[in-house]
């Protein structure tokens, strides 16, 4: 079982409407999860961090985490051609080691 | 968000030769600064973790005495592709660890360098 798990996609969402993505982990004593954005040909960027269980929001994006079921969740409300892009769950399970989900390719169309 | 910079972030070596990449943060202390490759279209691979002052670590399959990784102080770390050839053509990206303070957050938060692009010809 891989440490972090997330659909591949490509999650297809037209424009102006909500993308929902979603990762599980598998330390349960993990505290502090993150999502990136990674454009291609571009490095990651970090877009939110989230350390307690329940939603943390920012703008049009609001992350989830449930402790308990072990997964963290991102939400992109207006969706707009420009969040096209891979989209990485991160989760620190110890001090300084990270691990990285494979990715989950969001299409947001015109 | 804490800056961490690349260089450079493009180079094109002959096969055969070494080419060295720096990874910087520009506005906090690194403890610890992580290398990755990314093939395209494909996801990032860890390739190694390094510490200040110490030898890093590197993740099963990545040969050591071809990649090395020198992390001498708290701010900068290299990478070298040693005796490059076409198949190490990739992109190649740090990232370094910034512990996070005030009431809300607590731990460490990694943050990514600009990414270099690697051609072996």
């Amino acid at each position: 079982q891989k440490e972090v798990e997330q659909n591949s996609g490509p999650l297809s969402v037209p424009e102006g409407a909500i993308a929902s993505l979603n990762c599980t982990y598998s330390d349960r004593g993990s505290q502090s999860f993150f999502w990136y954005r990674q454009y291609s040909g571009k490095s990651p960027e970090l877009i939110m961090s989230i350390y307690s269980n329940g939603d943390k929001e920012d703008g049009r994006f609001t992350a989830q985490l449930n402790k308990a079921s072990q997964y963290v969740s991102l939400l992109i409300r207006d969706s707009q051609p420009s969040d096209s892009a891979t989209y990485l769950c991160a989760v620190n399970m110890d001090f300084n080691k990270f691990y990285f989900g494979s990715g989950t390719k969001l299409n947001v169309k015109p | 968000g804490a800056v961490v910079s690349q260089h450079p972030s493009w180079v094109i070596c002959k096969s055969g030769t070494s080419v060295k990449i720096e990874c910087r943060s520009l506005d906090f202390q690194a403890t610890t600064m992580f290398w990755y490759r990314q093939f395209p279209k494909q996801s990032l691979m860890l390739m190694a973790t390094s510490n200040e002052g110490s030898k890093a670590t590197y993740e099963q399959g990545v040969e050591k005495d071809k990649f090395l990784i020198n992390h001498a102080s708290l701010t900068l770390s290299t990478l070298t592709v040693t005796s490059a050839h076409p198949e190490d053509s990739s992109f190649y990206i740090c990232s370094a660890s910034s512990v996070a303070t005030g009431a809300r957050s607590s731990g460490n938060t990694i943050y990514f360098g600009e990414g270099s692009w690697l051609t072996v010809v």
